[in-house]
């Protein structure tokens, strides 16, 4: 159980244009969802917090117009970089959270995106 | 400032040899903290975590910590090394203001020696 799906695992895009990276819970009920950004070699920083059907909580310096994020459903978050640029280049991971179940929350496998 | 710390940012062992990976927090009340492993280009797998009680916690891949409160530490410990646990670890803190977000160490990558 409690399993996080990412789509896709890796993306090529060409610069200014969109691209839109899934996370779904799988088997439970997502109230919030975590996005991460990881550069080679760094940790993981945390761009924005969502919950289901409101507007996210972005992180200090996350631009909210360049990476939007959408929580429509329970199972369901997406985050969309606009018009990307080569330095958005990263790896991208999703991680959810089922407040009746814990605290704990369950990484999705991350999604490599590349701007070219 | 509520932070955690991963003081190693490279540690190379032999394998069968132990391990021990350190992280401090800096946070005003018992945190909840977590270790997780990440291979390349891979998701985050939880190791084990620690919100309260016994303060050795077994975790999977015979992987344990230690969490000390007096050292504000929770140091993450393996008797005995494999090849396959070569990989990036972090050391994760639950920081309870706003929506319970996890805070991330810088991460310590493992290399193991045949």
């Amino acid at each position: 159980g409690a399993v996080v799906s990412q789509h896709p695992s890796w993306v090529i895009c060409k610069s200014g244009t969109s691209v839109k990276i899934e996370c779904r819970s799988l088997d439970f009920q997502a109230t919030t969802m975590f996005w991460y950004r990881q550069f080679p070699k760094q940790s993981l920083m945390l761009m924005a917090t969502s919950n289901e059907g409101s507007k996210a909580t972005y992180e200090q310096g996350v631009e909210k117009d360049k990476f939007l994020i959408n929580h429509a459903s329970l199972t369901l978050s997406t985050l969309t970089v606009t018009s990307a640029h080569p330095e958005d280049s990263s790896f991208y991971i999703c991680s959810a959270r089922d407040l009746s179940g814990g605290i704990e929350a369950f990484f999705g496998q991350g999604t490599r995106l590349t701007v070219v | 400032a509520q932070s955690v710390t991963q003081p190693d940012i490279h540690i190379t062992v032999s394998e069968g040899a132990s391990l021990e990976l350190r992280c401090n927090y800096s946070y005003g009340a018992t945190p909840y903290l977590f270790w997780y492993v990440q291979s390349p280009g891979q998701g985050l797998q939880l190791l084990l975590k620690y919100f309260s009680g016994d303060t050795l916690v077994q975790g999977i891949k015979g992987f344990e910590a230690e969490f000390k409160r007096s050292q504000s530490s929770f140091n993450l410990r393996k008797p005995s090394v494999h090849w396959s646990d070569a990989a990036e670890y972090f050391c994760a803190f639950l920081f309870s203001g706003g929506y319970n977000k996890l805070i991330f160490g810088a991460g310590t990558r493992l290399a193991v020696h045949p």
